[in-house]
């Protein structure tokens, strides 16, 4: 079935860095762009970061802009994103969502990964 | 880019109908079509329940409805069932080649 698994989280101190995965399954990888979406405990969702199809194109939120990074390996049916110089701020639930084109819906979402930057 | 602004909660008892609205700018909302709703339940990943102002994806029921005017958008749920209580986000497209989301709403089944 069409899904997409995050993985990779976990309890980080201020300062250190992260790398998320989001494994994709039953549909053609390589043909979609994917976004991050991330939400705070307790708080609404906040949107990330975008790779487009080939991973020629990124766009990224001003609150990460310069120390995360999103790529993917279409050959792995993967995408990644490299989270350094973590603040306590970007504590969440970190999902990976589909879209079926670049203007489109996010029509598939992961189940989500949780970090926690903590000292 | 500033979030959308949504109303915090709504409420309406079983049967009833309720609008949430999501205003933006003429940068986001106004500007383009590409708006969509997400339901979501404590602990759950969101599920899309409208895309590009008024679309529903197969199998979601067509009590869930959308509408634009202006640079406001909004979500119609007519017939409440008990199932419908959850929180409910809109977001858009917007200029800067980017992404916003609403504040979000929780909805109450009375």
């Amino acid at each position: 079935q069409v899904q997409l698994v995050e993985s990779g989280g976990g309890v980080v101190q201020p300062g250190r860095s992260l790398r998320l995965s989001c494994a994709a399954s039953g549909f053609t990888f390589s043909n979609y762009a994917i976004h991050w979406v991330r939400q705070a405990p307790g708080k609404g969702l906040e949107w990330v970061a975008v790779i487009s199809y080939d991973g020629s194109k990124n766009l990224y939120a001003d609150s990460v802009k310069g120390r995360f990074t999103m790529s993917r390996d279409n050959s792995k049916n993967t995408l990644y994103l490299q989270m350094n110089s973590l603040k306590t701020e970007d504590t969440a639930v970190y999902y990976c969502a589909r879209v079926g084109g670049w203007y489109a819906a996010f029509d598939i979402w992961g189940q989500g990964t949780m970090v926690t930057v903590s000292p | 880019q500033s979030a959308l602004t949504q109303p915090a909660s709504v409420s309406g008892s079983p049967g009833q109908s309720i609008t949430i609205s999501c205003t933006g700018t003429s940068s986001d909302v106004g500007g383009y079509n590409s708006v969509s709703w997400y339901q979501q339940h404590p602990g759950k990943a969101p599920k899309l329940m409208i895309y590009d102002v008024n679309n529903r994806p197969s199998g979601v029921p067509d009590r869930f409805s959308g509408s634009k005017s202006g640079n406001t958008a909004s979500l119609t749920i007519s017939g409440l069932q008990a199932e419908d209580e959850g929180d409910y986000y809109c977001t858009s497209y917007t200029s800067s080649d980017t992404r916003v989301f609403g504040g979000g709403t929780k909805l109450t089944v009375l």
